[in-house]
């Protein structure tokens, strides 16, 4: 299927555990971000978002935490399950306007 | 990927031949973006639309192009195929921008 790299950095957790991933935003103008999850042979499917007004936003197992003093956002997820093995990638919008950069992503795996 | 569909799914082509990749949407949003996705580049813009027959450049639009007649239609073309176009081509589809885009299954494209 469908590949999204071949380096991307990896985190291991153990099914049950809680995971974080990090992502360091480049524009201090960025206004909006997003969290996508990738599964293999997919394309990228959007999780959670949040606007710079915010600092945290919660979902369904899913935590986002924004930190503008630094330009780094996280991922929380809470009790991570075999299907949550993917690569998982931040993105940043400004002004609305039409341009969306992504993060090249870092790769969970679910250890049962 | 509900709404949206990517044809075709696989395709293997020569240097130098023409190549259009087709995203068709049942949502109606007005906004379809096309990127291309490489191992240690991420997701990156090729070409985006704001509505029908309105289309912009985005940051790899060289050697590509791309029409939309009708707002549920995106079709990029490669009017002749180079190796380095060898990718995965991905579709999105926005309500509006400054929001989450939805993704397509992506097309792998080979270029021999």
């Amino acid at each position: 299927g469908e590949s999204v790299g071949l380096h991307l950095p990896t985190l291991s957790v153990q099914e049950g555990d809680n995971s974080i991933i990090n992502c360091a935003y480049s524009n201090s103008a960025s206004d909006y971000f997003i969290w996508y999850k990738q599964e293999s042979g997919k394309g990228p499917q959007f999780i959670i978002d949040i606007r710079s007004n915010m600092d945290k936003r919660q979902g369904q197992r899913v935590t986002v935490l924004l930190n503008k003093t630094v330009k780094h956002l996280s991922l929380q997820i809470a009790a991570t399950q075999p299907g949550d093995s993917a690569v998982y990638f931040c993105a940043e919008n400004s002004a609305g306007g039409f341009k969306t950069i992504f993060g090249a992503g870092t790769r969970l795996f679910v250890k049962a | 990927d509900a709404g949206i569909t990517q044809s075709p799914r696989h395709k293997v082509t020569e240097t130098g031949t023409p190549v259009t990749l087709r995203c068709h949407q049942t949502e109606n949003h007005r906004y379809m973006y096309w990127y291309r996705q490489d191992p240690g580049h991420g997701l990156r813009l090729i070409h985006y639309s704001y509505g029908v027959k309105d289309t912009d450049k985005g940051e790899v639009s060289d050697g590509y192009s791309v029409s939309r007649s009708k707002t549920e239609d995106f079709l990029l073309t490669l009017e002749s195929a180079t190796s380095s176009q060898t990718s995965v081509y991905f579709c999105a589809i926005s309500e509006s921008t400054g929001n989450e885009q939805f993704f397509g299954p992506g097309t792998r494209l080979t270029v021999l």
